[in-house]
């Protein structure tokens, strides 16, 4: 039931894009976005809601597509501030909170 | 700021002991949710609070309880704990269609 993020982990350069992928076995009725830094909570960045649309949160998109029970977390031109690790949650049952978190993907941006 | 407020930040405390872990969810929210986070197991789903009454279990164990009050605050009961449940919990609130995580509790079982 967890979902599987790819890749476990990223290092990028200032002002290069990235990708994060989230697959679940199971149909979705949202998939949710986290970042979270060394120390400290999860913080939310989107979410995108079965039959929605594209997201977007400053220069980071993500989309969902309901057949594959995919969803992709796009970083644009990175900046320092986005590394972290990204965590996304996938719920089946509409209840927002009861999200079942993927093992994550630690992303790192060097100057 | 998440508006969700976890105390303690820290605790350290023996094998076999007991703890509470305390939540005040933003103002108006009626679901409080915990979730475990430790390096092996990544954030783990515990239970869910909606308006006093459980309404979901995940991966927890029966040492370990919860419940939310009249004024919607949660608490967890840990208790006879053991090394492996150090780890980091959280708790987190939603109202319409996200959660918003407090900023944990650090428990150490030493």
């Amino acid at each position: 039931q967890q979902p599987v993020q790819s890749p476990q982990a990223v290092i990028l350069r200032e002002g290069e894009d990235a990708v994060i992928n989230c697959s679940s076995s199971k149909a979705l009725y949202s998939v949710h976005w986290y970042r979270q830094k060394h120390g400290e909570a999860p913080v939310f960045l989107m979410i995108l809601l079965k039959g929605g649309e594209q997201m977007r949160h400053e220069k980071i998109s993500a989309s969902f597509n309901e057949k594959k029970q995919q969803s992709s977390l796009y970083l644009t031109a990175s900046q320092l501030s986005y590394s972290g690790t990204y965590f996304c949650g996938t719920d089946w049952q509409g209840s927002q909170g009861n999200l079942i978190f993927g093992k994550g993907t630690k992303l790192s941006v060097k100057p | 700021d998440s508006g969700v407020t976890q105390t303690p930040k820290h605790l350290i405390t023996a094998t076999g002991q007991r703890v509470t872990l305390r939540c005040s969810p933003r103002s108006g929210d009626l679901s409080v949710y915990w979730y475990q986070q430790s390096l092996d197991q990544g954030l783990q789903f515990l239970i869910h609070y909606y308006n006093g009454e459980e309404r979901a279990k995940g991966n927890i164990l029966e040492r370990f309880s919860a419940q939310q009050f009249p004024d919607l605050h949660s608490e967890l009961n840990l208790s006879s704990l053991e090394l492996g449940d150090s780890a980091l919990y959280f708790c987190a609130s939603s109202y319409m269609k996200s959660a918003f995580f407090g900023q944990g509790t650090r428990l150490t079982v030493v």
